[in-house]
């Protein structure tokens, strides 16, 4: 069975220092990755996604995440936030050939001026 | 090119009564799913439907919701006798493929509360 874990629910971070969300899977097959973000009273939009390839996936708004396998992770990077960034991240894993997306819990990214 | 749209975006109603949330997919996209968030949680798979047909509904509940695609219209997704614990944000997603590595936009979501 597959599940993601976003260890920090909230995450408090200064306009222009650099941020990183961390996302964990466990999964017994071949994933694909993903990072959604939600701003209030929004949808989910795509940020970025590792399907195969190099490892360090660019994204939208800035946003970077390096997908290691060793470590079943797939941290999420920016280098220097704004307050535009303040929103719901979210980390997701598909097991390849399934046809839905397993989310974790959310990380709130909150950017103080 | 309009997005996933999503009607009502927000729905009250009282205990007992029937909730229908409707979807209305990408142009040219006839994959469609179904995810609900609970408050403080993250977005669980409920079902996916193609055009007249169910694929997945392993997250579904058992009873009270059904969720259907019909040939020409909207996605319904539709909650009877709702109760308390049923209050959520309902999001749609749809995609040109029915495989995970092709993108799935989200709809802005339904917001159910239920009284």
């Amino acid at each position: 069975a597959q599940s993601v874990t976003q260890l920090d629910s909230q995450v408090p971070v200064f306009e222009e220092a650099p941020v990183e969300l961390r996302c964990n899977y466990s999964s017994s097959v071949s994933v694909y990755l993903f990072w959604y973000v939600q701003y209030p009273n929004q949808g989910l939009q795509l940020l970025l996604k590792y399907l195969s390839g190099s490892t360090l996936v660019k994204g939208i708004n800035g946003f970077e995440a390096e997908f290691n396998k060793s470590q079943t992770s797939f941290h999420l990077r920016k280098p220097s936030v704004h307050i535009s960034d303040t929103a719901e991240y979210f980390c997701a894993v598909s097991e390849t050939g399934a046809n839905n997306l397993f989310f974790g819990t959310g990380t709130r990214l909150t950017v103080i001026p | 090119n309009a997005g996933v749209m999503q009607n009502p975006r927000h729905l009250v109603r009282r205990r007992g009564q029937e909730a229908r949330l409707r979807c209305s997919p990408m142009k040219g996209h006839s994959h469609v799913y179904w995810y609900r968030q609970l408050p403080e949680e993250g977005l669980k798979f409920m079902v996916y439907l193609q055009k007249e047909n169910i694929i997945d509904e392993s997250g579904m509940p058992k009873e009270r919701f059904s969720a259907e695609f019909p040939k020409e219209g909207p996605s319904i997704l539709r909650i009877q006798q709702v109760v308390r614990g049923d209050s959520a944000a309902y999001f749609c997603a749809s995609s040109l493929l029915g495989q995970s590595n092709t993108e799935a936009f989200f709809g802005q979501g339904t917001r159910l509360t239920v009284v």
